[in-house]
């Protein structure tokens, strides 16, 4: 079974720019979520979708979004980018809505904003 | 007080040791808890998941939750070098809401 693939794996933005991140689960698995890690900040929940519909989110500002594709793929969008936006973003699918779910990780999108 | 805490290491044990991974926490809502390991550019990999207080067992690591203490330890015991690694706990409430990892502690295993 392929596991959660990432892309791109690599990004550089500028400051005010936008950027779109895109997630494919692990074949079956509905619900993906999205992190943000960081090395002063360690890793942190963005939000959750399952069947296509946001069922949780963490404390980010709303320039963090996201959607979930009727085939549960997913995309994470952060607009007017900040130098303090450049992280590790990971994503991870399970087979059932948190907390109900082991999670799967896939590798991250580095993203660096300049 | 971060809602989670972790033992910020690095901690460093010859080849063969038993290593103890703790992580306090103070938000009694938390009710699933959960252990990842993350090798240097890698997404995490979710080594252990447990919903109960008690101990869980898989192969040689161990989950130990206490919900009294608001205290979760992992065992590993014999520990080999490709144990080396970043270690997460993380815990969350029952209705998803809140969802909170640990630092993580760098864990170097010494052949």
């Amino acid at each position: 079974k392929a596991g959660v693939t990432q892309t791109p794996r690599y990004l550089i933005k500028t400051r005010g720019q936008q950027v779109t991140l895109s997630c494919s689960p692990i074949s079956g698995h509905r619900s993906v979520s999205w992190y943000q890690q960081t090395p002063g900040q360690g890793l942190q929940f963005l939000f959750e979708y399952f069947s296509e519909t946001q069922r949780n989110k963490g404390n980010f500002p709303g320039r963090f979004s996201g959607r979930q594709f009727s085939n549960s793929r997913s995309e994470m969008n952060v607009s007017t980018l900040e130098l303090g936006d450049s992280a590790l973003y990971l994503c991870a699918s399970g087979g059932e809505p948190l907390p109900n779910n082991e999670q799967f990780f896939g590798p991250g999108t580095r993203l660096t904003v300049l | 007080q971060k809602e989670v805490e972790q033992d910020p290491g690095p901690l460093s044990v010859p080849e063969g040791a038993i290593v103890s991974l703790n992580c306090t926490y103070s938000n009694s809502a938390f009710q699933y808890f959960m252990w990842y390991r993350q090798y240097s550019r890698k997404g995490p990999e979710l080594l252990m998941y447990t919903y109960s207080s008690g101990n869980k067992e898989d192969g040689r690591f161990t989950a130990q939750v206490d919900k009294s203490s608001k205290y979760i330890s992992l065992f590993i015991r014999d520990s080999q070098p490709s144990d080396s690694a970043t270690y997460l706990c993380a815990m969350i409430d029952n209705y998803g809401q809140n969802f909170v990892f640990g630092p993580g502690t760098r864990l170097s295993v010494l052949p």
